[in-house]
C-alpha cells in the first residue's frame, strides 16, 4: 500500500450528469476526508468519515454532493446534476489522528464540466 | 474553531537567497501545524509539523519553521533557495481536540528567480 489512490485522475462532463470519484485511503487509516480545492485556492474542507461513520457533512457544498464509505474502506463522492462551477480538483486524504499524524493525499480528481 | 492565514499570495525571491513564507493560525485547542507543498499537477506533499515538541521543526529540503504562540505563528524558511522549489506552499492547522479536521490557508506561490 503506497498511499492513497483517487480514481479518476481527470474527468470531463456535461452540465446535468452525474459523477461519482472514489477514492481508496492507506489501509491502517481509519480516517478519509474529501476537499475541493480550485484554481489559486486553498484546499476547502468538504466532509470526513471516521470509519464508515459520516462525522461531519454540513460543509458538502449543496445536496447535489453526497459522500459514502460504506464498509470503512473505500469512499466514493458524488456530484449530482453537475455545473459549471463544480470544476474544480477534488482531494482525498486519510489520517490516523493522534498526536503526531499527519494527513496523506490523494493525487486528486479534476473534474471538468463543459 | 480554527483558521489560517497566509498573509502573502505571491513571494518572489532569487536563487540562493532566502526564503520566507508567513503563516498565522487561530486555534480554540493547542494545535498542531504542518506546512505541505504543491507543485503542478503534484499531489501534496508534507513538508514539515509541529506537534508540541520543538518549537524549530525541521523538515525536507531544507526548510524550517518556528512555532511562536505568543505571536500565533508558525512562519517557514528556508535559507538559500533553489529554482526546484518553486511551487505552492499551505500552512495547515489541526486542532488536537474536537474534529481534528485539517484547514488550509490560501496558499503561497513561491517564484525562484535565477
Amino acid at each position: 500500500d503506497t498511499g492513497v489512490s483517487q480514481d479518476p485522475r481527470h474527468k470531463i462532463t456535461k452540465r446535468g450528469q452525474n459523477v461519482t470519484f472514489r477514492c481508496d485511503p492507506i489501509s491502517e487509516h481509519n480516517r478519509l476526508y474529501w476537499y475541493r480545492q480550485t484554481l489559486g485556492q486553498g484546499p476547502e474542507f468538504l466532509t470526513y468519515f471516521q470509519n464508515e461513520a459520516q462525522l461531519e457533512k454540513s460543509r458538502l457544498l449543496s445536496d447535489r454532493f453526497s459522500a459514502e464509505r460504506p464498509k470503512g474502506s473505500f469512499s466514493t463522492l458524488e456530484i449530482q446534476r453537475t455545473e459549471q462551477g463544480d470544476s474544480a480538483m477534488y482531494l482525498c486524504a486519510s489520517i490516523t489522528p493522534g498526536m503526531n499524524t499527519e494527513a496523506f493525499f490523494g493525487q486528486g480528481t479534476r473534474l471538468t464540466v463543459v | 474553531a480554527q483558521s489560517v492565514t497566509q498573509l502573502d499570495s505571491h513571494v518572489s525571491v532569487s536563487e540562493g537567497t532566502p526564503v520566507l513564507l508567513r503563516c498565522n493560525y487561530s486555534s480554540s485547542y493547542s494545535p498542531s501545524l504542518f506546512w505541505y507543498v504543491q507543485h503542478p499537477n503534484k499531489g501534496l506533499q508534507l513538508l514539515l509539523k509541529y506537534t508540541s515538541a520543538a518549537t524549530l521543526v525541521k523538515g525536507i529540503n531544507g526548510f524550517e519553521a518556528e512555532f511562536k504562540k505568543s505571536e500565533t505563528s508558525f512562519h517557514l524558511t528556508k535559507p538559500s533557495a533553489h529554482m526546484s522549489d518553486a511551487a505552492e506552499y499551505f500552512c495547515v492547522v489541526t486542532g488536537r481536540g474536537g474534529s481534528y479536521i485539517p484547514t488550509f490557508g490560501r496558499g503561497t506561490s513561491l517564484i525562484v528567480h535565477p
